[in-house]
């Protein structure tokens, strides 16, 4: 039982390359999420997926896209990385009622230069 | 603008102090309050969870005080050990899979 696991764990990109991370989660949970931790700013709700197929903006969602390509996984995609998008990635997930218990993965360190 | 604010930004306790972070929010809309541990390197793992509708909530030496009326809650840490020192973020979840952290309190408890 691995939880929510990420890929990859650390990746650098000059600006307006693009990638796309990877999370995948093997608790038969609903709802998955992505973030973004930043010093000093906490983490910021990117974009979340309340069950598969669906998709929702959060707090900070400009220059990102996403897809829930099953139950099991939901993946963050940056068409054009800026220095902006310089962070660290979390995705978590959580059963669908009980948002503010949230499983979250170790984290990918995305630097854009 | 942020919708959790948590003070302080960092902390310093002695081995066996109390440790207190606090935590106020906006948005009534808000149904769970719950404080995430972060370790270095390592993702956020929830900690301790309260209901607004509970002023008190304790889980071992860890506490959650909650005052609805003021729309602010902490997090007290009894008997504060090395192995405590990490990172704690209070956050405010409602049912719209809307989930909003505070920025963090660095916390070292020196042996």
């Amino acid at each position: 039982n691995a939880g929510v696991t990420q890929t990859p764990k650390f990746q650098v990109l000059k600006t307006g390359q693009s990638m796309t991370l990877q999370c995948a989660q093997d608790m038969n949970h609903n709802s998955m999420y992505w973030y973004r931790q930043d010093p000093g700013m906490g983490l910021r709700l990117i974009y979340y997926s309340a069950s598969e197929g669906t998709t929702d903006k959060g707090e900070v969602p400009n220059g990102y896209n996403v897809s829930r390509l099953n139950k099991r996984e939901f993946s963050l995609r940056l068409e054009s990385a800026a220095p902006s998008q310089t962070s660290v990635y979390f995705c978590a997930s959580s059963e669908e009622a009980l948002v503010y218990e949230q499983y979250f993965g170790p984290g990918t360190r995305l630097t854009v230069t | 603008q942020q919708q959790v604010k948590q003070s302080p930004q960092s902390l310093i306790v002695q081995k066996g102090g109390i440790s207190i972070i606090n935590c106020a929010y906006e948005n009534t809309a808000f149904d769970y309050f719950p404080w995430y541990q972060q370790f270095p390197g390592k993702g956020p793992a929830l900690l301790i969870a309260i209901r607004p509708d509970v002023s008190e909530k304790k889980e071992g030496r860890f506490t959650i005080s909650f005052n609805k009326s003021a729309k602010q809650f902490s997090l007290h840490i009894m008997d504060s050990q090395p192995g405590d020192s990490a990172t704690y973020f209070c956050a405010a979840s409602s049912r719209n899979n809307d989930m909003r952290f505070g920025a963090g309190t660095r916390l070292t408890v020196k042996p």
